[in-house]
């Protein structure tokens, strides 16, 4: 089934600890977005690439970093955790003109 | 920039009865309107979009929204609401023509409850 593919489902880290979220699609699609879901905000983007070789920053881009090596994977690293980065993280990625196609999630807690 | 307001947190509605989420936005130009669905500890799911053309959308699952560009709204409308509506739902707008602009910002969500 095409889609997105999101790993770790969920993950519990100590604070300090360096943590990469993963992100695979198989739709070729050029763009590719992270957000982050918290009560009451919303989501929030993090970073964004719009092609491959390509990234920016999006509304709270600090402590996250990405990079966009091929058109399928997206990672985003943690570089050294802390527990505001608690949140539900969400991968998604479209085509010029279409909406978005959404992973379903990491669950992180940093303790 | 560009902003959406949901202002509504909560939204409770009998089962049968039309429901109404509310959604405003703000952008530079023309608006690219979405709305997404989620359900408990699942992704967002795309349910309609207006670009250009009708200012009425219809979309999955029955629900469509009226986009009304005097008032910059776009709510999302069902005739008869079921149970299995109930869900927390997201609006979200980009400029279109988007150019390299093509993210997405979203409101902070309205949780839906149809009750039986």
């Amino acid at each position: 089934i095409a889609g997105i593919t999101q790993a770790p489902t969920s993950q519990i880290l100590a604070a300090g600890r360096r943590m990469t979220l993963r992100c695979t699609q198989d739709m070729r699609h050029n763009a590719m977005y992270w957000y982050r879901q918290d009560l009451g905000l919303g989501l929030r983007l993090i970073h964004y690439s719009n092609t491959a070789g390509t990234t920016g920053k999006g509304e709270v881009p600090d402590g996250y970093s990405v990079s966009r090596a091929n058109t399928d994977d997206f990672p985003l690293t943690l570089a050294s955790a802390v527990p505001s980065q608690t949140s539900v993280y969400f991968c998604a990625s479209s085509e010029s003109g279409s909406g978005y196609t959404f992973g379903s999630g990491t669950r992180l807690t940093v303790v | 920039a560009q902003s959406v307001a949901q202002p509504e947190d909560q939204v409770n509605v009998a089962e049968g009865n039309p429901l109404t989420v509310k959604c405003t936005y703000s952008v530079s130009g023309n608006p690219y309107l979405f709305w997404y669905v989620q359900y408990p500890n699942r992704g967002l799911q795309f349910l309609l979009k207006y670009i250009t053309g009708d200012n009425l959308v219809k979309g999955s699952y029955g629900f469509e929204a009226e986009f009304n560009k005097s008032q910059t709204s776009f709510h999302l409308k069902k005739p008869s609401a079921l149970v299995s509506d109930s869900a927390l739902y997201f609006c979200a707008v980009r400029p279109f023509p988007s150019g390299s602009a093509r993210q997405l910002t979203f409101g902070s969500g309205t949780q839906l409850t149809v009750l039986p």
